[in-house]
């Protein structure tokens, strides 16, 4: 089966730090993907990797940036933590031979 | 640019019935791929059905099944004898076939209630 997991399940921050998500999977994907869930609005594409140290802006990238030194490791980075970036954040994950993106559990974070 | 809408942010549904959640698409292409996704309370996004835009026929995976209607560009859910563990968020997704790397695009998503 395929893992997704995600280094934590919630977080709390202060407005102004620096914020670091890790998403890791399990079976050699090519493709990782950060997405953003807030209700009515489904799930936005933040940024996504479709090979190490290469990445490409989603549809909402403000205010965010990403790592992938390793293939089976994406990390989100909120430069300075904002109020507005308290969100669900979702990673995904899948191959070129697949359609499905398979997912992690989710961070729900919260910037006070 | 895409877009996905789901008219229905709430649906509720009797143990055992069926229920069908709506899904509308904006595109110029052709060739696509359309997903719907469940996500439980508190638990991780899965896949719950795949149609090829391609194909004429409508998915069907055991009590799930999909009317794609592409003309219309409909792709609605009807989950047939409901249970317990359906309760969740339903996302209607579309996949071009033109951009790299996967990207889906989603709707806002449809919370599925059911009754026992």
């Amino acid at each position: 089966d395929v893992k997704v997991t995600q280094s934590s399940r919630y977080l709390v921050k202060r407005t102004g730090e620096k914020v670091f998500l890790e998403c890791v999977q399990d079976m050699d994907h090519e493709n990782m993907f950060w997405y953003r869930q807030d209700p009515g609005l489904g799930l936005r594409l933040i940024y996504f990797s479709y090979d190490v140290k290469m990445k490409e802006k989603g549809d909402i990238p403000e205010g965010y940036s990403v790592s992938r030194e390793k293939k089976e490791r994406f990390s989100l980075i909120l430069e300075s933590a904002s109020t507005n970036q308290t969100s669900m954040y979702l990673c995904a994950s899948n191959s070129g031979s697949y359609n499905e993106q398979f997912f992690g559990p989710g961070t729900r974070l919260t910037v006070l | 640019a895409q877009t996905v809408t789901q008219s229905q942010p709430e649906m509720s549904v009797q143990e055992a019935e069926t229920v069908t959640l709506s899904c509308t698409y904006d595109t110029s292409e052709s060739d696509y791929y359309l997903f719907w996704y469940k996500q439980p309370p508190s638990r991780q996004m899965i896949l719950v059905i795949r149609q090829e835009a391609y194909k004429q026929q409508n998915a069907t995976e055991n009590r799930f099944s999909v009317n794609f209607q592409k003309a219309a560009k409909s792709f609605s859910l009807k989950i047939s004898d409901s249970q317990l563990g359906d309760a969740a968020m339903y996302f209607c997704a579309y996949r071009s076939l033109y951009n790299a790397g996967n990207m889906l695009t989603f709707g806002g998503g449809t919370r599925l209630m059911v009754k026992p």
